[in-house]
Order: structure tokens, then C-alpha cells, then sequence
């Protein structure tokens, strides 16, 4: 089993649809989470981190479930910018723990 | 925010040449750096792990001989691809994390090897 699974996709959705990605972990030990956006040919940037209690910016809503192990990341009233690879990053704790990184989630949103 | 500059961003070479790739934390301290490659369509590849002062730790199947890993500072870790050829093309991309909190990224060099 993979550390960090996430289904590649891609998610083809219309312009003004909700849209929700998960990604499992396998090391309970886990304890910081991530989401990042990378597009075509470009660097991964950090979209939002993932806290236990859930978080929320703007259209994004990212939360945690410890017990079975994912994260999931919620997009609301998604635009044509959001069209881009969706990556989950796992770490154990700390800036020096390797981050595991899922292989990415493609969101293409369609007018 | 935290800010990691690669440089350079784009290098064409000829087979054969060594190409030396840098990454800098530019307002904080990075004990540890994480330098992956991507191919196209594919997800990012850790290379290695590397630390300041000490050697860097590989990835099973990266060859350390071929992609020389230094961080000798706090700030700023090199890796340098030696005698490259047209398979070592890619798009290589460090990250690196202040006190314990998120990655972030350089800009990423693509290296194009003729």
C-alpha cells in the first residue's frame, strides 16, 4: 500500500460546481497535512494546510479525519482558474521529516 | 511568507556537461532541503534528502555519484548533475521548510539536455 493515495483523476466539472478530493495516509503517526496546488510545468504551491478541527478559506475547505485516515479538500464554486493538479503532502512532525507527497489529483473545470 | 529561490530556471546544455542547480531559503533557516525531479505527466520524485553539514541521504535507485548533493550552509544547497545526458532532462525542483510547518518551493529548473 502506498503511503499517500490520492485518485489522479482527472475531475472534469463544469464552471459553479462543487467539487471534493480525498487522500488516504498510511502512517498513523502522521501529524502534519498539507494541500497543494501545482499547475502545468510549474512549481507545487502550498494551497492551505490541513488542521484537525477542519479549516476553511474562501471557496476551500480542507479537513482531517485521524481516525480513518484521509484528508479531503472541498471546492466550492469552482472557476477555470482552478484547473490545475491537486497534490496531498503528508509528514510525521517537523521541517526535517521527508513530506510524502500523494501523486496528484487533476481538476479540470470546464465552462 | 517563506521564500525559496531556484536558480537557474532553465538551462539547455550539451551531453556531457555537469549542470550546477541552486536553491536558497531567502528568509529563513533550512537545516534540511529536499531536492525531486518530475517528468512530464508523472508526480514529483524525492532525489534526496539534504542536510546542512552532513552528507545527503539518496533515494533508493539516485545515483550519488551522479547528482552531487552540498548544503553548506543554512541557507543555500547545491545539486549538480554531472556529465549529463539526454535522460537526465527533466524538471528539478527543491523545497524547503523553516520551523515545522509546510514545504515550499523553489521555481523549479527545467533542464533540457541535447
Amino acid at each position: 500500500r502506498k503511503e499517500v493515495e490520492q485518485d489522479p483523476g482527472p475531475f472534469n466539472v463544469p464552471e459553479g460546481a462543487t467539487v471534493a478530493f480525498n487522500c488516504t495516509y498510511s502512517n498513523s503517526a502522521s501529524q502534519s497535512f498539507f494541500w497543494y496546488r501545482q499547475d502545468c510545468r510549474k512549481e507545487p504551491k502550498l494551497l492551505m494546510s490541513v488542521y484537525s478541527s477542519g479549516n476553511e478559506d474562501g471557496r476551500f475547505t480542507a479537513q482531517l479525519n485521524r481516525a480513518s485516515q484521509y484528508i479531503s479538500l472541498l471546492i466550492r464554486d469552482s472557476k477555470l482558474s482552478d484547473s490545475a493538479t491537486y497534490l496531498c503532502v503528508v509528514q510525521l512532525s517537523g521541517g526535517s521529516y521527508i513530506p510524502t507527497f500523494g501523486r496528484g489529483t487533476s481538476l479540470i473545470v470546464h465552462p | 511568507g517563506a521564500v525559496v529561490s531556484q536558480h537557474p530556471s532553465w538551462v539547455i546544455c550539451k551531453s556531457g556537461t555537469s549542470v550546477k542547480i541552486e536553491c536558497r531559503s531567502l528568509d529563513f533557516q533550512a537545516t534540511t532541503m529536499f531536492w525531486y525531479r518530475q517528468f512530464p505527466k508523472q508526480s514529483l520524485m524525492l532525489m534526496a534528502t539534504s542536510n546542512e553539514g552532513s552528507k545527503a541521504t539518496y533515494e533508493q535507485g539516485v545515483e550519488k555519484d551522479k547528482f552531487l548533493i552540498n548544503h553548506a550552509s543554512l541557507t543555500l544547497s547545491t545539486l549538480t548533475v554531472t556529465s549529463a545526458h539526454p535522460e537526465d532532462s527533466s524538471f528539478y525542483i527543491c523545497s524547503a521548510s523553516g520551523t515545522p510547518g509546510p514545504q515550499h518551493f523553489g521555481d523549479g529548473t527545467r533542464l533540457s539536455i541535447l
